[in-house]
């Protein structure tokens, strides 16, 4: 299998431009997914395949993949994106799924 | 609406078995992978099962690899996680979620609320 790194924490001021990085070796023949987490909350997809967002999802959120790193880009964040963010990819075999350890976003 | 309604979580000792339900509605149950992802109390997600449509393809992470055992009833609209020889790292809210598998990706576009799964003496 293959590991997923996320940096542990990020921060962003109000109305600015954040992003969030996911590194992994798959990530160089596999798409990431990302998941938004609130607290006492089931996750939720924001962004899946090459850029794409779920119905619902506002357009602030978008996708980028370069090499071996996945991104999470929110324009403009608001308060209530403050959240844990987790990618996940397939493994390097392409069997197996595995998550990034999760980035806590804090919108200040 | 796509809904996913886990069930069967609770206390259990080490060594103990468990087993899991998901009640699927509002989609195509038989039409779709599903997976179980956990989360144990503070910590990230991780990724612990998945089933193909049919139930011809499973897969597990390796940390619950021969003593779990993933299955569906695609007649009931149900996917279930049995889980034996249960250790305190198994401690973990479990997911169940729908996947949406192609050649470059596997992502989870619907999850459960989850069901508290506890291994304590």
């Amino acid at each position: 299998s293959s590991e997923l790194t996320q940096d542990p924490a990020v921060s962003v001021a109000l109305g600015q431009t954040v992003r969030i990085t996911c590194q992994g070796d798959s990530l160089r023949s596999y798409y990431a997914s990302w998941y938004q987490q609130k607290p006492g909350q089931a996750p939720v997809l924001v962004i899946y395949g090459k850029n794409n967002r779920p119905s619902g999802i506002p357009d602030r959120f978008s996708g980028s993949s370069s090499g071996n790193t996945a991104s999470l880009t929110i324009t403009g964040a608001q308060a209530e994106d403050e959240a844990d963010y987790y990618c996940n990819s397939r493994d390097s075999s392409g069997n197996l799924v595995v998550f990034g350890g999760g980035t806590k976003l804090t919108v200040l | 609406q796509v809904q996913l309604v886990e069930s069967g979580g609770g206390l259990v000792k080490p060594g103990g078995s468990l087993r899991l339900s998901c009640a699927a509605s509002g989609f195509t149950f038989s039409d779709y992978y599903m997976s179980w992802i956990r989360q144990a109390p503070g910590k990230g997600l991780e990724w612990v099962s998945y089933i193909s449509s049919s139930g011809s393809t499973i897969y597990y992470a390796d940390s619950v690899k021969g003593r779990f055992t993933i299955s569906r009833d695609n007649a009931k609209n149900s996917l279930y996680l049995q889980m034996n020889s249960l250790r305190a790292e198994d401690t973990a809210v479990y997911y169940c979620a729908r996947a949406a598998v192609d050649i470059v990706a596997t992502s989870f576009d619907y999850w459960g609320q989850g069901t508290l799964v506890t291994v304590s003496s």
